[in-house]
């Protein structure tokens, strides 16, 4: 599977927009990019997932650079219950896929009032 | 509709001690995983189904064994508990659609075992 490097940690202010990055160098044409994020004591939660295109949700965006090596997601307004550790993962077609999930160790989120 | 639940919350046990942690969904999904958490990691697969009566096995199985006899639960069991299973359990499942590297997961709340 495909790897992804992510900062440890990133501050944000409330209701500012937060743009946290993805690096995916080795991604493959038939990966997708999915995000999750993982409240404080809570299992993981999806939040979005892209192909080419970057894609709009009501919880945030995925903007996905050209060449597909990297990806960044945007909260728009973050909000105290942002704060989360946020896992950018990689997902290939396996053909006859077992639909695994690849965590790595995540971007740890702070929203500072 | 309460998505997936996961029994129990906390449970604490001795060295060599087994328990069976149970994984139920409501949502009708053919897959369901199950994932260890330790501190400071992100999850790793144990074991996986990809449908009843089916399982495999994960990045980490070796101490756990587990059982789909119906399609909306899923069994992880630890037949003899050591110290280094001490983690907090997550169960997932997801539904098999045309795409399936595009499905999402949908993650329980966890089970929190301490092995003494």
């Amino acid at each position: 599977d495909a790897k992804t490097t992510q900062p440890n940690s990133m501050e944000s202010n409330e209701e500012e927009p937060v743009h946290l990055p993805c690096n995916h160098s080795t991604i493959s044409g038939t990966d997708y990019i999915h995000w999750y994020r993982q409240l404080p004591s809570q299992g993981p939660e999806y939040v979005i997932h892209g192909l080419t295109s970057n894609v709009n949700n009501r919880m945030a965006s995925l903007a996905i650079a050209e060449d597909r090596k990297s990806s960044t997601l945007i909260l728009h307004r973050a909000t105290l219950r942002d704060a989360a550790v946020y896992y950018c993962i990689l997902r290939g077609g396996y053909g006859g896929a077992t639909n695994k999930l690849i965590f790595g160790t995540g971007t740890l989120l702070a929203v500072q009032p | 509709n309460a998505g997936v639940t996961q029994t129990p919350k906390f449970r604490v046990l001795k060295t060599g001690q087994s328990m069976t942690l149970l994984c139920a969904q409501d949502m009708n999904h053919e897959y369901m995983y199950w994932y260890r958490q330790d501190p400071g990691m992100g999850l790793r697969l144990i074991h996986y189904s990809v449908g009843e009566g089916t399982t495999a096995k994960g990045e980490v199985p070796d101490g756990y064994n587990v059982s789909r006899l119906k399609k909306q639960n899923f069994l992880l069991g630890l037949e003899s508990a050591a110290p280094s299973q001490t983690s907090v359990y997550f169960c997932a499942s997801s539904y098999v659609g045309s795409g399936t590297y595009q499905e999402t997961q949908y993650f329980g709340p966890g089970t929190r075992l301490l092995v003494l």
